[in-house]
């Protein structure tokens, strides 16, 4: 079967624009989570869904980011405004459930100018 | 606050040299501990991962990693390393969430 895959894989979008990030986990998989990889930052949590609601939105940066599930399978990451810090590669990964291993896509390639 | 820490962020190693690379969290209930790694240009995978049971847990490509709860640790190991290891590696807890350490880069050179 197919792993976790996101779209698009790079994105180059001018400073203010809102961009929109999608994630389609693994079939069957009911937790989503985003993350943020960005160079010497490590990997930073952004949100975590079950199912279709997010239990944990402690790691959105500010309230420009906002995240939503549907149908139990496809998320979109949305940034609004977008800053030139905004600028990573973002993450998405499932699982089977929320302690189980996690599945991670390719990642978007976001680039702020 | 849950966190992870990985005390080396930059390893090199010649091949067949002995890998240990720590890792120690702080959080004092019941976790799941993982390794991920990232070889150039690909992404996360997962290395090995202890939910119970034996605290020496065998992963793939050789790799063990030894959950020691008295000292909150949970170090990775190879004994014999390949130019072909040369990644970055990640320790996670999953408590409610999963946190990452910060990385290691390890370069084995040939």
């Amino acid at each position: 079967g197919a792993g976790v895959s996101q779209s698009p894989s790079n994105k180059v979008t001018e400073k203010g624009k809102d961009v929109e990030l999608r994630c389609d986990p693994i079939s069957g998989h009911t937790a989503l989570y985003w993350y943020r990889q960005s160079l010497g930052q490590g990997l930073e949590f952004l949100i975590y869904f079950q199912g279709n609601s997010a239990p944990d939105k402690s790691g959105l940066p500010s309230d420009r980011f906002s995240a939503e599930r549907t149908g139990g399978s496809v998320s979109t990451l949305t940034i609004q405004r977008t800053q030139q810090e905004d600028s990573a590669v973002y993450l998405c990964a499932s699982s089977l459930d929320v302690y189980g291993e996690q599945f991670f896509g390719p990642g978007t390639r976001l680039t702020v100018l | 606050a849950q966190s992870v820490s990985q005390h080396n962020h930059h390893v090199i190693l010649s091949e067949a040299a002995s890998l240990e690379l720590g890792c120690n969290y702080s959080y004092g209930g019941t976790v799941n501990l993982f390794w991920y790694v990232q070889y150039p240009g690909q992404h996360l995978q997962l290395l090995l991962k202890y939910f119970s049971g034996d605290p020496l847990v065998k992963g793939i490509k050789g790799f063990e990693a030894e959950f020691i709860k008295s000292k909150f640790s949970f170090n990775l190991r190879k004994p014999s390393v390949q130019w072909s290891d040369t990644a970055e590696y990640f320790c996670a807890v999953n408590a409610s969430k999963l946190i990452f350490g910060s990385g290691t880069r390890l370069l084995v050179r040939p």
